[in-house]
C-alpha cells in the first residue's frame, strides 16, 4: 500500500523553527517529485516546496522562500521541510505528497498521493 | 504571477444533474493543469491531470476539457458522494491551485 505519513508538527512561537518529516512506504521514492502543500483549516491548498527525485530541482513559494527548506533522503525513503523564523500565517496543516509522474527530472507534476498532514500551530 | 480563478465557488445541484466548473489561467499554461476532489474531512484526491487524462480509478462520470486559459471539470451525473470541494491546479511552472468550488447536493 502506498503511503506517506507525516510528523513533526506541534506549537511553536513565532520565530522559532520546527522540521517536519515525511515517511514514504508503498512506491519507489528516488523515482518521483515530492512536495509540501498546506491548508489552514477550513481554507484552500497552497504548494510550499517541492523537490525532484534527484533533489538536483527544488521549488518555494513566495511565501516561504527563504526561510523553509526542502531536502530528502532516498536511502531512508524521507522527505523533509526545515521551517525556520515561523509566523503566525504559517499555521496549517501540511501535507507531504507525491508527485504523479515516473522519473520526472524536476518537481512541476499533479500530485497523487497525500498523507493525512501534520498540523503546525505558530502561536505565542 | 499566473493567478488560477475557479467559478463558482459554490454550487448546489440535484441527483442526476450535469456540473460544470470552470478554471481559469491569468496567463496560458498549455494543458498543464490538474483536477482534485476533497471529501469533508479527506484530503485531497486527484482525478484530472493534463487537463482532460482521468487518474486510474476515477470514475467516468468526471472529465476535463481546455488548453491555455480557459479549463473545464465535468460532473456528467452528479452522485451524492461528489459532495465535496473541488479544486484545480496549474503546474507548468510556479504551482498554483485555484480557490475552490464546494458542490454541494440540492
Amino acid at each position: 500500500e502506498v503511503q506517506l505519513v507525516e510528523s513533526g508538527g506541534g506549537l511553536v512561537q513565532p520565530g522559532r523553527s520546527l522540521r517536519l518529516s515525511c515517511a514514504a512506504s508503498g512506491f519507489t521514492f528516488d523515482d518521483y517529485a515530492m512536495h509540501w502543500v498546506r491548508q489552514v483549516p477550513g481554507e484552500g491548498l497552497e504548494w510550499v516546496s517541492g523537490i525532484s527525485w534527484s533533489s538536483s530541482n527544488i521549488g518555494y513559494a513566495d511565501s516561504v522562500k527563504g526561510r523553509f527548506t526542502i531536502s530528502r533522503d532516498n536511502a531512508k525513503n524521507s522527505l523533509y521541510v526545515q521551517m525556520n523564523s515561523l509566523r503566525a500565517e504559517d499555521t496549517a496543516l501540511y501535507y507531504c505528497v507525491k508527485g504523479n509522474h515516473y522519473d520526472n527530472t524536476g518537481y512541476l507534476d499533479a500530485f497523487d498521493i497525500w498523507g493525512q498532514g501534520t498540523m503546525v500551530t505558530v502561536s505565542s | 504571477d499566473i493567478q488560477m480563478t475557479q467559478s463558482p465557488s459554490s454550487l448546489s445541484a440535484s441527483v442526476g444533474d450535469r456540473v460544470t466548473i470552470t478554471c481559469r489561467a491569468s496567463q496560458g499554461i498549455s494543458n498543464y493543469l490538474a483536477w482534485y476532489q476533497q471529501k469533508p474531512g479527506k484530503v485531497p484526491k486527484l482525478l484530472i491531470y493534463a487537463a482532460s487524462t482521468l487518474q486510474s480509478g476515477v470514475p467516468s462520470r468526471f472529465s476535463g476539457s481546455g488548453s491555455g486559459t480557459d479549463f473545464t471539470l465535468t460532473i456528467s451525473s452528479l452522485q451524492p458522494e461528489d459532495v465535496a470541494t473541488y479544486y484545480c491546479q496549474k503546474y507548468n511552472s510556479a504551482l498554483t491551485f485555484g480557490g475552490g468550488t464546494k458542490v454541494e447536493i440540492k
